[in-house]
């Protein structure tokens, strides 16, 4: 059972491009979570999506960023108009419909130049 | 605010001995506390977790230690292993941990041979 994948694995964009990182669950897994790690830093939650639905999105910046979870296909999160500040370790985690436990995948690094 | 607070920064150990990392959490609505393992450029590992009802659980060599009063768990390492250096985090969340984790900032634990 293959776990949690997320591609790119790394990403290297210039300022005021676009990221597009993407999150493929666990077979069986309808939750989606992302967070992000900054270096030397804990992780910190971003947003919570179920199939078609954003359950909480406390932890998104207001503005550049998104996320969606489509009926068909992986979870996507996206930065629009990267800054520098942006750098970070992105991780995609998965759970059951019953919650508790998340899987989280190897992680997208984006390095913005 | 920080809700996790995890302690110490870094730790190093010598092969064969206890590491002990320990985190304070405020939200007494929290009902769900993991241990992560992280090696570098991995994605977060969950090591074991525990919930409120219970005042210890053991797995191998890893037992978490959670005192409901204090709003404290501990995290033991026995017979710590080089193969066991990574960061360590640890985690809470509500509803049994279908919402998001709040992470600590992460000990790095060194196990020297």
């Amino acid at each position: 059972n293959a776990g949690v994948m997320q591609n790119p694995r790394h990403l290297v964009r210039r300022r005021g491009q676009e990221a597009r990182l993407r999150c493929s669950p666990m077979k069986g897994h309808s939750h989606v979570y992302w967070y992000r790690q900054l270096p030397e830093e804990g992780l910190k939650f971003m947003v919570y999506l179920q199939k078609e639905n954003i359950i909480d999105e406390s932890g998104m910046p207001k503005e550049r960023f998104s996320a969606e979870f489509p009926k068909e296909g992986p979870s996507i999160l996206r930065i629009q108009q990267v800054v520098r500040g942006d750098s970070a370790a992105y991780f995609c985690a998965s759970s059951t419909s019953m919650g508790e436990t998340q899987y989280f995948g190897p992680g997208t690094r984006l390095l913005v130049l | 605010q920080q809700q996790v607070k995890q302690s110490p920064q870094s730790l190093i150990v010598q092969k064969g001995g206890i590491s002990i990392i320990n985190c304070a959490y405020e939200n007494t609505a929290f009902d769900y506390f993991p241990w992560y393992q992280q090696f570098p450029g991995k994605g977060p590992a969950l090591l074991i977790a525990i919930r409120p009802d219970v005042s210890e659980k053991k797995e191998g060599r890893f037992t978490i230690s959670f005192n409901k009063s204090a709003k404290q768990f501990s995290l033991h390492i026995m017979d710590s292993q080089p193969g066991d250096s990574a960061t360590y985090f640890c985690a809470a969340s509500k509803e049994g941990g279908s919402e998001k984790l709040v992470f600590g900032k992460g000990t790095k634990l060194t196990v020297n041979p």
